[in-house]
């Protein structure tokens, strides 16, 4: 089992740019996030999904987009990046509302630097 | 305005002794309340959890501490070891929505 993955690692973007992050998992969880981590400011929920082809706001939403064709991959997009997007974005996957005992499985990170 | 705060950024203990990392929450609704360690390089860990219905929770030498009348918990690891030098988080929430506190950095001194 791979659990949780994030493609890429790292990027680099210029102010304008679009990308997007993919998070794939194999556990057959049914319910996926993204977060992003800044200094300071602990992990902060961007979007998250309760099943394949469903998406929802979470606290810090703007700027971003989500999709969820399928069940274990989850979508993160920046249109056009700005300054502001440059974070650590964590990718989390549970079996249901809060998984198992509340227990979010995290993938490794994207780091994400927009000039 | 943050709804769980971690107010110590670091903490540093000796090997063997116990270390408390402590949060605090706002939002009185909450009902489940989580730790998860962070090394470097890697995407947090779970490590315990309690639910609002009780105020205590043992894994081996973790245990959390729940007080809902002071919107507080607590994380204890006894005895501390050099590998639990890690970044701890404590999150809380209810229903879809957990929201994270800004973390503690722990350091074991062997």
């Amino acid at each position: 089992n791979a659990g949780v993955t994030q493609t890429p690692k790292f990027r680099v973007l210029k102010t304008g740019q679009s990308m997007t992050l993919l998070c794939a998992q194999d556990m057959n969880h049914e319910y996926m996030y993204w977060y992003r981590q800044d200094p300071g400011m602990g992990l902060r929920l961007i979007h998250y999904s309760v099943g394949e082809g469903t998406t929802a706001k979470g606290e810090v939403p703007d700027g971003y987009n989500v999709s969820r064709l399928k069940k274990q991959n989850f979508l993160l997009g920046l249109e056009s990046a700005a300054p502001s997007q440059t974070s650590v974005y964590f990718c989390a996957s549970s079996y249901s509302v809060g998984g198992v005992n509340g227990e979010q499985f995290f993938g490794p990170g994207t780091r994400l630097t927009v000039l | 305005d943050q709804q769980v705060k971690q107010n110590s950024p670091s903490l540093s203990v000796q090997e063997g002794r116990i270390s408390i990392l402590n949060c605090d929450y706002t939002n009185s609704m909450f009902d489940y309340f989580l730790w998860y360690k962070k090394y470097p390089a890697e995407g947090p860990t779970f490590l315990i959890s309690i639910s609002s219905i009780k105020d205590k929770n043992e894994d081996g030498r973790f245990t959390v501490f729940l007080n809902k009348s002071a919107k507080h918990l607590s994380l204890h690891i006894v005895p501390s070891q050099p590998g639990d030098s890690a970044v701890y988080f404590c999150a809380a929430g209810s229903g879809n929505q957990f929201y994270f506190g800004t973390g503690t950095s722990l350091t074991v001194i062997p």
